[in-house]
């Protein structure tokens, strides 16, 4: 089974820039999340997706961040403008059933803003 | 609320035990397992619900007291491979997964 797609995988930008990250879920995975974990801490979770609905976003900073599930599959967040502080791995991640099997994580995207 | 994982690191020799323990201010629908090795994305290990029974996988198993809202990963005759960062992630009835402070594990020959 294929596992879940992130892309890119490094990314170095600007403060004020904007910056998009990309996510293919497993097949048939119906829920679809974004974690942001800063250096040393645990996943702390952004949004969550049930196919193509926001089910949680009450985390994400809406002034700078948004993200879109088209179709229920493919998933994209985005920044605008980053700052110092989104300086972290960004994990996206799939499962079925309420994660009943767990959660499948990418490999996720190093974002580094200076 | 952040779970709170205890203790934050553990060093073992090969072959020694470990039990790391999570515990939620919240009453809980079930808590998941994961490790994290330096760079990567986290792995699943195992996910124990209420009313469920103590799991296992390998050498590795755990338990989820309901009326504590604690469970406890236990890591027995650990490897080299056991080593590195451990997460629980706590669900209540809101479905979202709320993972814990971490325990750093490193495993030395």
């Amino acid at each position: 089974e294929a596992g879940v797609a992130q892309s890119p995988r490094y990314k170095i930008i600007e403060k004020r820039q904007s910056v998009a990250f990309w996510c293919n879920p497993i097949s048939g995975h119906a829920t679809l999340y974004w974690y942001q974990q800063i250096l040393g801490q645990g996943p702390k979770l952004l949004i969550q997706f049930q196919n193509n609905g926001v089910v949680d976003d009450s985390q994400l900073p809406k002034d700078r961040f948004s993200a879109e599930r088209l179709k229920g599959v493919d998933s994209t967040l985005k920044i605008q403008p980053a700052k110092l502080e989104d300086s972290a791995v960004y994990l996206c991640a799939s499962s079925l059933d309420r994660g009943l099997g767990g959660y499948t994580f990418g490999s996720g995207t190093r974002l580094t803003v200076v | 609320q952040q779970p709170v994982q205890s203790p934050q690191a553990v060093i073992l020799r090969e072959g020694e035990d470990a039990v790391i323990n999570c515990s939620s201010s919240k009453a809980l629908y079930s808590v998941h397992w994961y490790r994290q090795k330096h760079g990567e994305a986290p792995v699943f290990l195992m996910i124990l619900l209420k009313g469920g029974e103590q799991k296992g996988h390998e050498k590795i198993s755990a338990s989820f007291n309901e009326k504590k809202q604690q469970s406890s990963l236990y890591l027995t005759a650990s490897q080299l491979s056991y080593s590195g960062t451990y997460f629980c992630g706590t669900e209540d009835t809101t479905d979202k997964l709320i993972f814990g402070t971490g325990t750093r594990l490193q495993v030395f020959p």
